[in-house]
C-alpha cells in the first residue's frame, strides 16, 4: 500500500519569503515522488520528480524539492515566493511496481504582496 | 510536457439526463488513462483506470454502471455520467501516460459538471 501525507491544510508567506510545503510518504517499494500544482477549476501541472539519484530536484517556476529517504520526506521549496505562487499544491506517491498515483490531501498557499 | 485536452470545461446538465467527458492526448499515445473526481477543496479521488481496447478498472465504491468509460484509441477515453444526479455535481479530471515508460502522469483541465 501507497500513502502521502501533507501535514498542512495551509501554508501562508509573504511575498520574497521562502515557501515549503510538506510531505511524507509510505510505500512498500521504491518510490517514484511527484509535485503537482492546481490553479481554481483547473487540472493539474507537473512541478517535478523524484526517480532516482540526485536528492535534490529542481523543477519548474523556481521549484525544488527534497528527497530523504530517513524521514520518508518530499517537501516541496521556493526561496523567494510570488504572489501568482497562490494555488493549491498537491504531493503524490507512485510505488514503481504500481501504476496508480496516491495524492495527499493538498496544501493551500497563500503568498501575500 | 506533453498535453492532455478535456473537453468540456464547463457543463450543466438536468437530473436523469446522461453527460459524456471526452479526454484526449494530443500529442502522445497514451495506453493507460485515468479518472479523478475531486470535491472542492478536497484531493483527487482515482475512479477508474482505461486501457486502450479493453474495459476499464473500476475503483471500489465507484458504480460502473452510472459511470462508464470507453478507451477506444490510444489518444481519446470517455467518461459518460448516466442518468446524473445533483450528487453527481462534481469536478472530474483525466490524466494520461505515456506509452513509453515515462513516470509523470499528464492532467487534462478539467470538467466541472453540475446537475440540476
Amino acid at each position: 500500500a501507497q500513502s502521502v501525507a501533507q501535514p498542512e491544510d495551509q501554508v501562508n508567506v509573504a511575498e520574497g519569503n521562502p515557501l515549503t510545503v510538506k510531505c511524507t510518504y509510505s510505500v512498500s517499494g521504491n518510490p517514484y515522488l511527484f509535485w503537482y500544482v492546481q490553479y481554481p477549476n483547473r487540472g493539474l501541472q507537473f512541478l517535478l520528480k523524484y526517480i532516482t539519484g540526485d536528492n535534490l530536484v529542481k523543477g519548474s517556476y523556481g521549484f525544488e524539492a527534497e528527497f530523504n529517504k530517513s524521514q520518508t520526506s518530499f517537501h516541496l521549496k521556493k526561496p523567494s515566493a510570488l504572489v501568482s505562487d497562490s494555488a493549491l499544491y498537491f504531493c503524490a506517491v507512485r510505488d514503481i511496481g504500481d501504476y496508480k498515483l496516491s495524492f495527499g490531501a493538498g496544501t493551500t498557499v497563500t503568498v501575500r504582496a | 510536457g506533453a498535453v492532455v485536452s478535456q473537453h468540456p470545461s464547463r457543463v450543466i446538465c438536468k437530473s436523469g439526463t446522461s453527460v459524456k467527458i471526452e479526454c484526449r492526448s494530443l500529442d502522445f499515445q497514451a495506453t493507460t488513462m485515468f479518472w479523478y473526481r475531486q470535491f472542492p477543496k478536497q484531493s483527487l479521488m482515482l475512479m477508474a483506470t482505461s486501457n486502450e481496447g479493453s474495459k476499464a478498472t473500476y475503483e471500489q465504491g465507484v458504480e460502473k454502471d452510472k459511470f462508464l468509460i470507453n478507451h477506444a484509441s490510444l489518444t481519446l477515453s470517455t467518461l459518460t455520467v448516466t442518468s446524473a444526479h445533483p450528487e453527481d455535481s462534481s469536478f472530474y479530471i483525466c490524466s494520461a501516460r505515456l506509452r513509453t515508460e515515462v513516470t509523470e502522469a499528464f492532467f487534462g483541465q478539467g470538467t466541472r459538471l453540475t446537475v440540476v
